[in-house]
Parts: structure tokens; sequence; C-alpha cells
């Protein structure tokens, strides 16, 4: 049972235009998401998150937009760099008091091309 | 300021064999999670530690078990391995107040042959 589901394996975005990248959950407890960027042979670096109190979070070329009536999550990177190529995650938590568990999606490997 | 150093860089092991994995937090941090992430696949959440006990398990057997120094590092330890245990193991940590945006080390690739 996937609670948190990335459908897309593979992106390949041109340098300089827009990566977005999808994420759905369909636990209504989880009040937090992260996304994570990897390369390989590197453990998971943290991004971006957002609350379930909010709709938008933005830092820098990264913004994740959240839906909560759709359950629905993505990421929005611009201008993309050829940098940028990695698997990013998206994670979900919900609060039980102060223990939070990550259960994270399958991964989307973005390619941005020069 | 050093982040979450995780040690050996890989491991190989045979089946039925013990493995110790271990992980030294960021500074600072007093929360250690374990995550198994097998290829192609999302980690997965095996437990995590705070004041030296485990306070939250996922859904792995009693064959992986850990452990919380006072100075929070932490153990993964891993009995009877199975061919299935291959994969890398990520340590995490976090501080228990606020939020707790979790940072990982490389990981440590264990393979059983």
């Amino acid at each position: 049972d996937q609670q948190v589901k990335q459908n897309s394996p593979s992106l390949s975005v041109q340098e300089g235009r827009i990566s977005i990248l999808n994420c759905d959950y369909t636990n209504s407890m989880f009040d937090y998401f992260l996304w994570y960027k990897k390369y390989p042979a590197e453990g998971p670096t943290f991004l971006i998150s957002i609350s379930s109190i909010k709709d938008k979070n933005e830092d820098g070329r990264f913004t994740v937009f959240l839906n909560k009536s759709a359950k629905h999550l993505s990421l929005h990177i611009v201008p993309s760099q050829p940098g940028d190529s990695a698997v990013y995650f998206c994670a979900a938590s919900a609060s039980a008091g102060n223990n939070r568990k990550l259960i994270w999606g399958l991964g989307t490997s973005l390619a941005v091309n020069p | 300021d050093a982040g979450v150093t995780q040690s050996p860089t890989h491991l190989i092991k045979t089946r039925g064999q013990q493995v110790t994995l271990r992980c030294s937090p960021k500074s600072g941090h007093d929360t250690v999670s374990w995550y198994q992430q097998a290829l192609g696949q999302g980690p997965q959440f095996i437990f995590q530690y705070y004041e030296e006990e485990e306070r939250q398990r996922g859904n792995f057997p009693d064959r992986f078990s850990g452990h919380q120094f006072p100075n929070y590092s932490s153990e993964l330890n891993v009995n009877a391995l199975l061919l299935g245990d291959s994969a890398l193991y990520l340590c995490a940590s976090s501080l228990s107040t606020g939020i707790g945006v979790q940072h990982f080390g490389d990981g440590t690739r264990l393979s059983i042959l």
C-alpha cells in the first residue's frame, strides 16, 4: 500500500525551462511534506518542505505547491539547470507528538539537458 | 559543522551472519532514524531512536534492532542475514523539537552473498 505516490519514474527537461515533479498521497493524516534530492552514491539532501496549513512555499528556484483537497503536491524548479539532474523524492509525515517518521515515494529521476 | 556520518561505506556479508552499522548524527541533533532503501525503491522506515529508546518502528522483523548512545550516536544491528537484506541503509538525524527535518548520511551499502 503506497501511501505516497510519484507516478512518473523519470522526467527530461531542457536547461532553462521549468521542471514540474508531482506527488500524490492517500493518508489524510499527513500534515507535513518534504522534497529531497538524491545523487548517486550520496544520501538524500533536504530541498524544501511545506506544512499542510499552507498551499505554497518558495525557496529560490524551488517552489512546492500543496492541494489538500486533491491530496496532491508538486515541486517546480525554475529555471532548471544541469546540476539539478538527480532523483527527487517526495516524503510525508504525520505528527504523533514529537515522533515523526517519513513515508517516501519511489522517486522521479530528473534529467536536465544542456 | 559535521553532518551525518555513517560507517562503514560498504559491507559484504553472507547469509546467516550478523552485521552492525554505525551512525553519528549531525551536531545538535538528538534523534536518529534508520531507513532501508532497496534498488529502485524509496527509503523504508526501520525505526527511530530518541533519548536512547526506540520510539517508533516500521514493518521490519525483530532481526533488526538498534541502539542509541548517550552521545546520540546510533547502531543498527541485523541478525541472521537474508539475501533480501541487501540494500542501502540510511541514517537520518533530526531535532526532536519542532518539525524536525531529517538530514541524511550517505548510507552503508550492504551486500549479502
